[in-house]
């Protein structure tokens, strides 16, 4: 398996429309992170969590919620998909230390 | 909210050296890092170096750091065209922010 999981990889979907990207990860991390990139932009920080109980704004959280089910799972939702949503997301995760991270290979959203 | 900036493009020869800069603003930050993006990947961390240090060294990889001026910088030696890719620096206080990202290109 490998350690971050997302998924879907590519989806493709109408404005308006809920959608629930989902990320996995093997390596026992307490955090986790979801960012967007866009080109000429970097990655932007949507949202983070440090334990299943924790949950933290980034810098681009609106339009955007998260859920922590498990130390292992965090998922990233789109209540109603609007166009400038369309973009590469990657979720990540980092060890307490702050000295091992691991990124999935990102889901490419396209909303139309 | 804390800022991370780097030049876009880097384009050098097969065999030379890369230097890719960075600037912060997050004086606290624990921890520094430089990941690199290969095309269709998600970011692998390369290395990172801890906020008391001023450099590191790893193979070919040395990064410095000058706390004073929050400069962080990425040296490539012997530099191949396998190193072609983007580079991100980015730092940690609580959350991880990252840079644009550097477009590393490697002529031969």
């Amino acid at each position: 398996d490998a350690d971050v999981t997302q998924t879907p990889r590519n989806r493709i979907t109408k404005t308006g429309k809920r959608i629930m990207l989902e990320c996995s990860q093997t390596k026992g991390h307490d955090r986790m992170y979801w960012y967007r990139q866009d080109p000429g932009l970097g990655l932007r920080l949507i949202y983070y969590s440090f334990d299943v109980k924790d949950i933290n704004k980034g810098e681009i959280s609106d339009g955007y919620s998260v859920s922590r089910q498990a130390q292992a799972k965090f998922s990233l939702s789109l209540e109603s998909a609007i166009p400038n949503q369309t973009a590469l997301y990657f979720c990540a995760t980092l060890d307490r230390l702050g000295t091992e991270a691991f990124f999935g290979q990102g889901t490419r959203l396209t909303v139309v | 909210g804390e800022d991370v900036e780097q030049s876009l493009f880097l384009s050098v020869r097969e065999g030379d050296s890369s230097v890719i800069n960075c600037t912060y603003t997050d004086s606290s930050s624990t921890y520094l890092y430089w990941y690199k993006q290969e095309p269709g990947a998600g970011l692998q961390l390369l290395t990172y170096i801890f906020s008391n240090m001023d450099m590191k060294q790893d193979q070919r990889l040395t990064v410095l750091l000058n706390k004073k001026d929050k400069h962080l910088s990425l040296r490539i030696a012997d530099t191949q065209t396998g190193d072609s890719a983007i580079y991100f620096c980015a730092d940690n206080n609580n959350d991880m922010r990252f840079g644009a990202g550097t477009r590393l290109t490697v002529k031969p």
